[in-house]
């Protein structure tokens, strides 16, 4: 079975571009979580999708992210535009119930200069 | 909010010997999961040990056990017989009511031959 996939593994663009991630979920899993850990710190949660719906999105920093996971399968996390804070890397995990064990991907390094 | 604290940066640990990784903290939540991650050089992270609240009986995983104080809000993980393959980033987690994953800011474990 294969695992939770992250697309690209890195990324560098410049402040004020804009960057999307994709996040495919494990097969049949319905909950989808998006994280970010900067340089250092703790991982964070970004927000939570049950199936199509933002179940959570309370850790989204800011309206320059913007997530969607259209039909319920594969996710887009969207910077737009850019900043250098923005630079760390974004985890995308992924449950069959919530409760359940969240399997995760390798993320995506992201640096904005 | 959830606060989740890990207070060593970096620990080291001799081949076959056993090591403690600490973890603290905070919820006012009765009901909660806990969990240990381990994310090795490739970056996937990947489950190691995980705990019920409402669960006296410490988890054990093979070599990897946990040692969880509900009251003092403790969830220490030992690795016994340690080997290179443990060498990795160790995070502790916390999944409360909110479904969201509270992580601490990992503890690099080097395995020394």
């Amino acid at each position: 079975e294969a695992g939770v996939t992250q697309f690209p593994s890195h990324s560098v663009i410049e402040k004020g571009q804009t960057v999307t991630l994709r996040c495919d979920p494990i097969s049949g899993h319905d909950n989808l979580y998006w994280y970010r850990r900067v340089m250092g710190k703790e991982i964070k949660f970004l927000l939570h999708f049950v199936k199509e719906s933002k179940q959570d999105e309370s850790g989204m920093p800011n309206n320059r992210f913007l997530a969607e996971r259209t039909g319920g399968t594969y996710s887009t996390l969207k910077v737009q535009p850019a900043e250098l804070e923005d630079s760390g890397v974004y985890f995308c995990a992924s449950s069959q119930a919530i409760w359940d064990e969240q399997f995760f991907g390798p993320g995506t390094r992201l640096t904005v200069l | 909010a959830q606060t989740v604290t890990q207070s060593q940066p970096e620990m080291s640990v001799q081949e076959a010997e056993t090591v403690t990784l600490s973890c603290t903290y905070d919820t006012s939540e009765s009901d909660y999961y806990l969990f240990w991650y381990k994310q090795p050089p490739s970056r996937q992270m990947i489950l190691v040990i995980r705990q019920e609240a409402y669960k006296q009986q410490n988890a054990t995983e093979n070599r990897f056990s946990v040692n969880f104080q509900k009251a003092a809000k403790s969830f220490s993980l030992k690795i016994s017989d340690s080997q290179l393959g443990d060498a990795a980033m160790y995070f502790c987690a916390y999944n409360g009511a909110g479904n969201q994953f509270y992580f601490g800011t990992g503890t690099s474990l080097t395995v020394i031959p």
